[in-house]
C-alpha cells in the first residue's frame, strides 16, 4: 500500500463545476504539499499545509492532521485548470518527501 | 529570484549512449533532490543532497546512474549507458526548510 494515496486517479468535469481531489497518508508528516503539473513536466507548488485551511484564488486546500487526510478544491473550474494534481508529504521522522501518483483533471469547455 | 533551472529541456538519445542533466538550484537552498517521473506516475526520488553530501541515494541505480554536487551548488545527473526504460522526466528540486521548488524537468527519450 502506498504511503500517500490520492483519489480519484482521473477526473473529467464540465467547466464551472466544483472539483474535489482527496489525499490520504499513513505516515507522520511535518508538511503536506499540493502540486500542479501541466503537460511538459514542470511542477508548480500550489500550497504547503501543516494544519487548517488555505485559499488562493479559486483554489482551497484543507488538511485534517488527526485523520491524515487533505483535500484540494477548485471552485468555478475552467479548462485551464486541466493538469495533474499531486499530493506530497514530508515525513516528520526522516524528512523524506513522498508523492502520491497524482490526479489527472480534465475540464471540458 | 530565479527558480530552479534545469537543462536541457528535452533530450533524445539512442540506447547505450551516455546522457547528462544539469540543475542549478535556488541560491541558498542547501537541499537538492533528483527525481524521476514515469508517465502517469508521481515523482520517485533518485538522490537527495544536503550541501555536497548525498544523504539518500538508496533509489539510485548505481550501475548506470551517477550524480555529483560539487561545492554544494549545481548538480549533474548522468546515465551511462542509457536504456530504453530510462525514458522519463527527470526533475530537480531544491529546498531550504519545509517548502521546496521544482525545476521544469528534462524529458528524456531513449530510442
Amino acid at each position: 500500500k502506498n504511503e500517500v494515496e490520492q483519489s480519484p486517479q482521473n477526473l473529467t468535469a464540465q467547466e464551472g463545476e466544483f472539483i474535489t481531489i482527496n489525499c490520504s497518508y499513513s505516515v507522520g508528516i511535518s508538511a503536506l504539499h499540493w502540486l500542479q503539473q501541466h503537460p511538459g513536466g514542470g511542477i508548480v507548488s500550489l500550497f504547503m499545509l501543516s494544519s487548517g485551511k488555505k485559499k488562493h484564488g479559486r483554489l482551497i486546500a484543507t488538511i485534517n492532521i488527526q485523520e491524515k487526510h487533505s483535500s484540494l478544491h477548485i471552485t468555478a473550474s475552467h479548462p485551464r485548470d486541466s493538469a495533474v494534481y499531486i499530493c506530497a508529504v514530508r515525513g516528520s521522522r526522516d524528512d523524506k518527501i513522498i508523492f502520491g501518483k497524482g490526479t489527472r483533471l480534465h475540464i471540458l469547455p | 529570484e530565479a527558480g530552479v533551472v534545469q537543462s536541457p529541456r528535452y533530450k533524445i538519445i539512442e540506447k547505450k549512449q551516455p546522457v547528462a542533466f544539469w540543475c542549478n538550484p535556488i541560491s541558498g537552498h542547501n537541499t537538492l533532490y533528483w527525481y524521476r517521473q514515469n508517465l502517469g506516475q508521481g515523482p520517485e526520488l533518485l538522490i537527495r543532497y544536503e550541501n555536497e553530501e548525498a544523504v539518500d541515494d538508496s533509489q539510485l541505480p548505481k550501475d548506470r546512474f551517477s550524480a555529483e554536487r560539487l561545492k554544494g551548488v549545481d548538480s549533474t545527473l548522468k546515465i551511462q549507458p542509457a536504456e530504453l526504460g530510462d525514458s522519463a522526466v527527470y526533475l530537480c528540486a531544491s529546498s531550504l526548510g519545509p517548502g521546496y521548488t521544482f525545476g521544469s524537468g528534462t524529458r528524456l527519450t531513449v530510442v
